[in-house]
């Protein structure tokens, strides 16, 4: 069965502290995999994605690191904000070429405080 | 801001009853995605279209249907609403046929009541 699942469910950090949010797949084919952030009650917004070839990728202050082998991923957030507090959302896309074979995680609750 | 427009945003209702949800994808993007995420849980894929045709169908329930009309403007409609029926529902759009970028409005927040 294609699953994505995330850890930790929630985190809690000071702002300007670093963090990495996990992520495990067991998805196949595999496609690509992308991250996600969601603000509470609006729509995601796509930080990274990262194709079976590639390991790591950066977007700002978010750095996406992909092992295909073990099927993990992590995300590395530098200097946190607090803007970062928001779900963070790993999505594997299985072999093909239609959304419907998007596979989401549950998401990691980040909470930034002062 | 995605340049995906969901109307209403929020939309409260009855058990029992139909709601239509709108979503304007972005200018020039094909495909409309439709999906639901309930508290707590993942989204989850409902129904894709492009140019107007269904493409590929997910967990929808089959009090669910949608279409996408030539404007490329897709509806979602949920009938005999139950009280799991609450929930956001996110519409995505992309330019074409697979999921290379794909960008999410807003969402709608359905609470049947």
């Amino acid at each position: 069965k294609n699953q994505v699942e995330q850890s930790p469910q929630s985190l809690i950090i000071l702002e300007g502290k670093n963090c990495t949010l996990q992520c495990n797949y067991t998805v196949s084919p595999f496609s690509n995999l992308r991250w996600y952030k969601q603000d509470t009650g609006r729509g995601p917004v796509s930080l990274t994605i990262m194709t079976f070839s590639e390991n790591t990728k950066s977007n700002g202050r978010y750095t996406a690191t992909l092992d295909a082998d073990t099927k993990q991923s992590s995300l590395h957030i530098t200097a946190s904000q607090l803007s970062d507090s928001a779900s963070y959302i790993c999505v594997v896309s299985v072999g093909g070429v239609s959304q419907g074979n998007l596979i989401f995680g549950k998401g990691t609750k980040l909470s930034v405080k002062p | 801001d995605s340049g995906v427009t969901q109307t209403p945003k929020h939309l409260i209702t009855a058990t029992g009853q139909r709601v239509t949800l709108r979503c304007s994808p972005r200018s020039g993007d094909l495909s409309v995605y439709w999906y639901q995420q309930s508290l707590d849980q993942g989204l989850q894929f409902l129904i894709q279209y492009y140019n107007g045709e269904e493409r590929a169908k997910g967990n929808i329930l089959e009090r669910f249907s949608a279409q996408q009309f030539p404007d490329l403007h897709s509806e979602l409609n949920l009938s005999s609403l139950e009280l799991g029926d609450s929930a956001l529902y996110f519409c995505a759009s992309s330019v074409a046929l697979g999921p290379l970028e794909a960008f999410f409005g807003q969402g709608t927040r359905l609470t049947v009541v």
